[in-house]
């Protein structure tokens, strides 16, 4: 069964925090995604990756960075979070030509 | 992104056919797709579309796309408590690129 694996369901932070959120996929995809999800805005894509190394900027990835240093693996930084932060963040993996997205069950961010 | 617009709510009786509407604004897009949040979960997709199709069926589901007008809309024939979900409109130029989604409709179903 393919699967993406959020590290953690609930998190609560400080404002100035430095925040790491994980990703894991098992399907050897290539392209990996976050994105934020907020009531009345839908989804908003942070960044994306095509392949190990890789990056590219979402359509709101001021306060964010990411690192793929394995193909399974996809993180989201915050590196001082402040309180517009607070989420729901939504990782997905998928197969290079293909726009069926695998997501996880999402990181519910709360910034104090 | 460019912009793509659903409205937000939709309710329906429990064994009627639910409508979901979405419009798009980038005439370039290539593939439309419909994705399903359950409470707490993440999205799955659920079906569908190349642009130079203008229907699409899959069991209860039947996709329509009018590309002259940017237009889709998802069909859920004979529809169950089950159904009640939110349900993501998305649109990419380009298989395997970053999706564009809509806001998402909440259906709910009741009995």
């Amino acid at each position: 069964d393919v699967k993406v694996t959020q590290s953690s369901r609930y998190l609560v932070k400080r404002t100035g925090e430095k925040v790491f959120l994980e990703c894991v996929q098992d399907m050897d995809h290539e392209n990996m995604f976050w994105y934020r999800q907020d009531p009345g805005l839908g989804l908003r894509l942070i960044y994306f990756s095509y392949d190990v190394k890789m990056k590219e900027k979402g359509d709101i990835p001021e306060g964010y960075s990411v690192s793929r240093e394995k193909k399974e693996r996809f993180s989201l930084i915050l590196e001082s979070a402040s309180t517009n932060q607070t989420s729901m963040y939504l990782c997905a993996s998928s197969p290079q030509y293909t726009g069926e997205l695998f997501f996880g069950e999402g990181s519910r961010l709360t910034v104090l | 992104g460019e912009d793509v617009e659903q409205s937000l709510f939709l309710s329906v009786r429990e064994g009627d056919s639910s409508v979901i509407n979405c419009t798009y604004t980038d005439s370039s897009s290539t593939y439309l797709y419909w994705y399903k949040q359950e409470p707490g979960a993440g999205l799955q997709l659920l079906t569908y579309i190349f642009s130079n199709m203008d229907m699409k069926q899959d069991q209860r589901l039947t996709v329509l796309l009018n590309k002259k007008d940017k237009h889709l809309s998802l069909r859920i024939a004979d529809t169950q408590t089950g159904d009640s979900a939110i349900y993501f409109c998305a649109e990419s130029k380009y298989s395997g690129y970053a999706l564009n989604f809509g806001k998402g409709t909440s259906l709910l179903v009741t009995p």
